[in-house]
């Protein structure tokens, strides 16, 4: 079965700088990976997802790259605001039943 | 607001209880999953409904019987669970169960088992 590692437990930068989280995974390379957000008490929300003819996504201040030969997406939140503290988590799909998979999270704090 | 409403928020059970969980969605969505989440672990997938049928049953414990009576309705009867049961239990829906579509997520029952 497919195995994701996200770069680390927590992140802590400095407010306006660029938060670069890595979602890295095992096996083969999935169709399409996407990124959610998930702030304490709350259910995970969908931000992003990119698919493997993909290189790069963008939405506002977020930026996805995949790059299926490193086996790794990379999230990027640029002019990072304290108001983007939150647990972000990767998904792929896995296997033949094509369900999703998901990463344990990083734990971003944007200090102010 | 979801779209994704889960009840109760809270609960807490003994080991010989029966409670149920409920998950409604207002998104007119084909496919539901129920997923657990232990705290410094990944999503679990447990299960997921297709138009009302049951398509993954991820090695999940008897003691879990999930209840899908419509495409917009979700349940999770519980009985005789164990502490380790303890976590967050979400509900989830998508457009449909295969395929990339985003998952849209209620906001969790927090389940502590005494």
């Amino acid at each position: 079965s497919q195995k994701i590692e996200q770069n680390s437990e927590a992140l802590n930068i400095q407010e306006g700088k660029t938060a670069t989280l890595t979602c890295n995974y095992t096996n083969y390379s999935p169709a399409y990976l996407q990124w959610y957000r998930q702030d304490p008490g709350r259910g995970p929300v969908f931000l992003l997802l990119i698919r493997e003819n993909e290189k790069e996504k963008r939405k506002e201040r977020l930026k996805v790259t995949f790059d299926t030969t490193l086996k790794q997406s990379l999230f990027h939140i640029t002019a990072s605001q304290p108001a983007d503290s939150a647990t972000y988590l990767c998904a792929l799909e896995e296997g033949s039943a094509r369900q999703l998979t998901f990463g344990s999270g990083t734990q971003l704090t944007v200090l102010p | 607001e979801t779209g994704v409403t889960q009840t109760p928020r809270h609960l807490v059970m003994g080991m010989t209880n029966k409670k149920s969980l409920k998950c409604e969605q207002h998104l007119g969505h084909n496919a539901m999953y129920w997923y657990k989440q232990s705290a410094k672990k990944p999503l679990e997938l447990m299960f997921v409904y297709s138009l009302e049928e049951r398509v993954e049953n991820n090695s999940v414990p008897s003691r879990f019987s999930p209840e899908c009576p419509n495409s917009s309705h979700l349940f999770l009867h519980l009985h005789t669970l164990q502490p380790e049961d303890s976590a967050l239990y979400l509900c989830a829906s998508s457009q449909d169960a295969w395929g990339i579509q985003p998952q849209h997520f209620g906001d969790g029952t927090r389940l502590s088992i005494l």
